[in-house]
């Protein structure tokens, strides 16, 4: 079945550093992919999405690039802040509309 | 204000006992979801919901039910609940039915404790 899966279980930065979160999917069709974040006590929250290969979604300066041959959704953003500690999901729309998750990624941003 | 409701926030369940969780959306959303959270899993799928009495199984819907009688209500159903259905559960909803690229909202979840 399809799946995703994010490499980095906990990433731990501070203040200005750069960004990545790696992401890797599998899928039978040709999926839209999706960045989710989810802070303490609440449900995930639509980051952004894209729906074709060698677009880029992007939102509050992350940003992610679809990329179908390497199968791959790798969020990044060039200057984190202490506000963007929060836990991060990639995610795929699978056949009618079933949202597939990977893993996540627990972020934490050092002042 | 567009939002999913998940009630109750807490529940503490002796095991055997049947779990009721309730979710609501005021968005007249075709599509809701049952989900459960668990540490290193991420968000796991239970059922999907396309709208009133239209329900499919997601990748893990042994041990729960469902029912969806009215398009605004989801519940999710444990009949005799299990030790390692502990978990935290959201409730989703999203426009459309089946369509690939949608956003999808969620609610605040449920913590449950079987015990």
């Amino acid at each position: 079945g399809d799946s995703v899966t994010q490499t980095e279980g906990q990433v731990a930065l501070s203040e200005e550093d750069f960004l990545t979160i790696h992401c890797n999917y599998s899928a039978s069709g040709y999926p839209a992919l999706f960045w989710y974040v989810q802070y303490p006590g609440e449900g995930p929250q639509f980051l952004f999405r894209a729906s074709r290969d060698k677009e880029k979604g992007s939102s509050r300066g992350f940003e992610a690039t679809y990329n179908k041959e390497a199968t791959s959704f790798h969020l990044q953003k060039a200057s984190v802040q202490e506000s963007d500690s929060a836990v991060y999901y990639c995610a795929l729309s699978a056949l009618r509309g079933k949202l597939i998750f990977g893993q996540g990624t627990k972020l934490s941003i050092k002042p | 204000d567009m939002k999913v409701t998940q009630m109750p926030r807490y529940l503490i369940k002796r095991m055997g006992e049947n779990v009721l969780l309730e979710c609501g959306q005021d968005m007249s959303h075709e599509t809701m979801y049952w989900y459960r959270q668990d540490p290193g899993l991420g968000l796991q799928l239970i059922y999907i919901s396309y709208d009133v009495d239209s329900n499919s199984e997601g990748d893990i819907p042994k041990g729960y039910r469902v029912s969806r009688k009215k398009r605004e209500h989801f519940s999710l159903i444990l009949d005799s609940a299990k030790t390692n259905q502990t978990s935290v559960y959201f409730c989703a909803s999203s426009p459309g039915t089946g369509k690939r690229n949608t956003e999808v909202f969620f609610g605040k979840g449920t913590r449950l404790t079987v015990v």
